[in-house]
């Protein structure tokens, strides 16, 4: 079993919609969260991240962590075409900067 | 600002034959690491590096072997490639050196087809 679990996708939406991802995990001793954003034929770039439980914002960004669930998201507001990409969640599994991903969902913003 | 370079960007190769990846950081960074992404499987960790002359597996390491003779440098040999290894490959680096870090760095990809 992954320690991440990411629907796949893909999720296609309208210009100006909330778009809505998330992702579960494994173990409760997890404390950083991480959403990276990649667009075709590039690498991952980071998005945001999250520490412990909470909500952080960042412009139309909203990531939250729910740790009592083990539930992670991502909400995008006044979703634009340029949003259009795969949104991997990540998760720091040891100081030294192990991560394990999800899947990736593939977002499709439609004009 | 380069970053993490990647080389080559598009690799084909025969079944059996064996070939290198290329990985290197400008940024002082002491963690780097492998991964490959295949559809709906996501990035998996292939091998990492805590800093020069140190190396480890991941999830995935069997076909692949590392060496990190210094602290820009990272490559990846693929023994004898199979048509199971064609996949798109990342090096990523992050600070490490034994604090937390949330950011890691990664290359623009190389991908790579086995027939």
């Amino acid at each position: 079993q992954k320690e991440v679990e990411q629907d796949p996708g893909p999720l296609s939406v309208p210009e100006g919609a909330i778009v809505s991802l998330n992702c579960t995990y494994s173990n409760s001793a997890f404390q950083y969260f991480m959403w990276y954003r990649q667009y075709s034929r590039k690498g991952p770039e980071l998005l945001m991240y999250t520490y412990s439980s909470g909500n952080k914002e960042d412009g139309r960004f909203t990531a939250q962590v729910d740790k009592s669930s083990k539930y992670i998201s991502l909400f995008i507001r006044d979703s634009q075409p340029s949003d259009s990409a795969t949104y991997l969640c990540a998760i720091l599994t040891d100081s030294w900067g192990k991560f394990q991903f999800g899947a990736g969902t593939q977002v499709v913003v439609t004009p | 600002n380069a970053g993490v370079t990647q080389t080559p960007k598009f690799q084909v190769l025969k079944t059996g034959q064996s070939m290198t990846l290329q990985c290197a950081q400008d940024m002082n960074h002491e963690y780097m690491s492998w991964y490959r992404q295949d559809p709906g499987m996501g990035l998996r960790l292939i091998h990492y590096s805590v800093g020069a002359g140190i190396t480890d597996q991941g999830e995935v390491p069997n076909g692949y072997n590392v060496s990190r003779s210094t602290t820009e440098d990272f490559p990846l040999r693929l023994l004898s490639a199979a048509p199971s290894q064609t996949s798109v490959y990342f090096c990523a680096s992050s600070y490490g050196g034994g604090s937390l870090n949330t950011e890691a760095f990664f290359g623009q990809g190389t991908r790579l087809t086995v027939v």
